[in-house]
């Protein structure tokens, strides 16, 4: 079956504007999670979700990222007055039921903010 | 400190040369842990589930210690194939359990 979808795969902003990244997660899999993976590092948690709840949203740097999934599947990661430090791959990723299950991750989109 | 740590690496062995790499957490009420590896420019995929009793897959063999609060990746017959970086996933206790990685430990394998 499908895996785990992503758009655009890469987005090129201009400092100061808003983005907007879509994951797809896998057909009835609960759980979906944003991260945000720097060059060299591991996936930093921001958000997680189960079905439309957003369960933590504590990774978040900032109040200029919101994230949603207002019908319990397809969630958006949007980020408003992109800087350059939002230069990074954003990756998604679904569970089954909970955080402790195994996750499948989309591609990723990669943004870079000039 | 980091909640979840591991040696970046990269640890550089020939073909054949079994390989083992550890990954240390912080909170003992940590649960749910795995090893992923992650391809240049690609996404993490999984490798294997950590358990209590230790489990093995092929040449792969993972094991929890929990006294000590650090999981293990063994690699035998190392092959060139298995060139990637390795990433530990630690199940943290917060409000909820949120999934943590390590930085990743970098494995090249040469002729």
């Amino acid at each position: 079956g499908a895996g785990v979808s992503q758009s655009p795969r890469y987005k090129v902003a201009k400092r100061g504007q808003d983005v907007a990244l879509r994951c797809d997660p896998i057909s009835g899999h609960v759980s979906l999670f944003w991260y945000q993976q720097a060059l060299g590092q591991g996936p930093e948690f921001l958000t997680y979700f189960q079905n439309e709840a957003q369960l933590d949203k504590s990774g978040l740097p900032s109040d200029r990222f919101f994230a949603e999934r207002p019908e319990g599947s397809v969630s958006t990661l949007k980020i408003q007055r992109t800087q350059q430090e939002d230069s990074a791959v954003y990756l998604c990723a679904s569970s089954f039921r909970t955080s402790r299950d195994t996750q499948y991750f989309g591609p990723g989109t990669r943004l870079t903010v000039l | 400190r980091k909640e979840v740590e591991q040696d970046p690496g990269p640890f550089n062995v020939p073909e054949g040369a079994t390989v083992a790499f550890n990954c240390t957490y912080s909170n003992s009420a940590s649960q749910s842990f795995f090893w992923y590896r992650q391809d240049c420019r690609k996404e993490p995929k999984l490798l294997m589930s950590v358990y209590s009793s230790g489990n093995e897959d092929g040449r792969f063999t993972a094991q929890l210690n929990r006294a000590s609060q650090y999981i293990s990746l063994l690699i035998r017959d190392s092959k060139l194939s298995d060139s990637a970086t390795y990433l530990c996933v630690v199940n943290i206790k917060g409000g909820s359990y949120i999934p943590t990685f390590g930085r990743g430990t970098s494995l090249i394998v040469h002729p």
